[in-house]
């Protein structure tokens, strides 16, 4: 089955700096990638996500890249702020075939005013 | 608006005892999920239902089992709860393929069994 591997597990930065959280995927087949962003005592929710037809996607601040030959994938945080601090996790799935869900282990990100 | 729902949000039992944890979506989605999140391990599928009388196993599904008779509903239930599962549980929802494939959380279910 899928594996997914998200580094790192804690990520501190100073508001205003840019934040990276990398993951890799083992199955080759996979072809959806949704971020998703949980904070304290609530669910998990999508923020953005990336199909492998496309290489790079963009939605204000933050941004996914997609390596399929190397199967890793990345959100980038510019301008980070305080109310980005959260937990977040990358996934794997593939589409059309279930969409199960096999996710990272999440990496907690705190943002420092 | 749509939504989903999980109760209890807080649940504390003891070994042995029968556990049902309730999900109740007003999405009209097919597809439910069912989730464990522990430190260090994410979140991991426990049951999975893509409509009305079908369920399946996902990773962690030994000790766990789910029914679903209606669209709105997939309750969890923990026949004889082992310290072992005490986590965080959640549930999802997504419509079916040809649509959105973002899945839906529930606020979550703290449940710890003694």
């Amino acid at each position: 089955g899928e594996n997914v591997e998200q580094h790192p597990s804690t990520l501190s930065v100073q508001e205003g700096d840019s934040a990276v959280i990398k993951c890799t995927y083992s199955d080759s087949a996979s072809n959806y990638f949704p971020w998703y962003k949980q904070e304290l005592g609530k669910g998990p929710q999508l923020i953005i996500d990336i199909r492998s037809n496309v290489g790079e996607k963009k939605d204000q601040r933050i941004a996914v890249t997609l390596n399929k030959t190397a199967k890793h994938f990345s959100l980038h945080i510019t301008e980070t702020q305080p109310e980005d601090s959260a937990v977040y996790f990358c996934a794997a799935s593939i589409e059309w075939a279930g969409n199960m869900l096999t996710f990272g282990g999440g990496t907690r990100l705190m943002v420092k005013p | 608006d749509a939504e989903i729902t999980q109760s209890p949000r807080h649940k504390i039992t003891e070994t042995g005892r029968q556990v049902t944890l309730a999900c109740h979506q007003t999405w009209n989605h097919n597809n439910m999920f069912w989730y464990r999140q522990d430190l260090g391990h994410g979140l991991r599928l426990i049951h999975y239902s893509y409509g009305v009388q079908d369920t399946n196993k996902g990773e962690v599904s030994d000790g766990y089992s789910v029914s679903r008779s209606n669209t709105e509903d997939l309750p969890l239930t923990l026949e004889s709860a082992a310290s072992s599962q005490t986590s965080v549980y959640f549930c999802a929802s997504s419509g079916t393929s040809g649509s959105s494939n973002e899945q839906f959380f529930g606020p979550g279910t703290r449940l710890t069994v003694l």
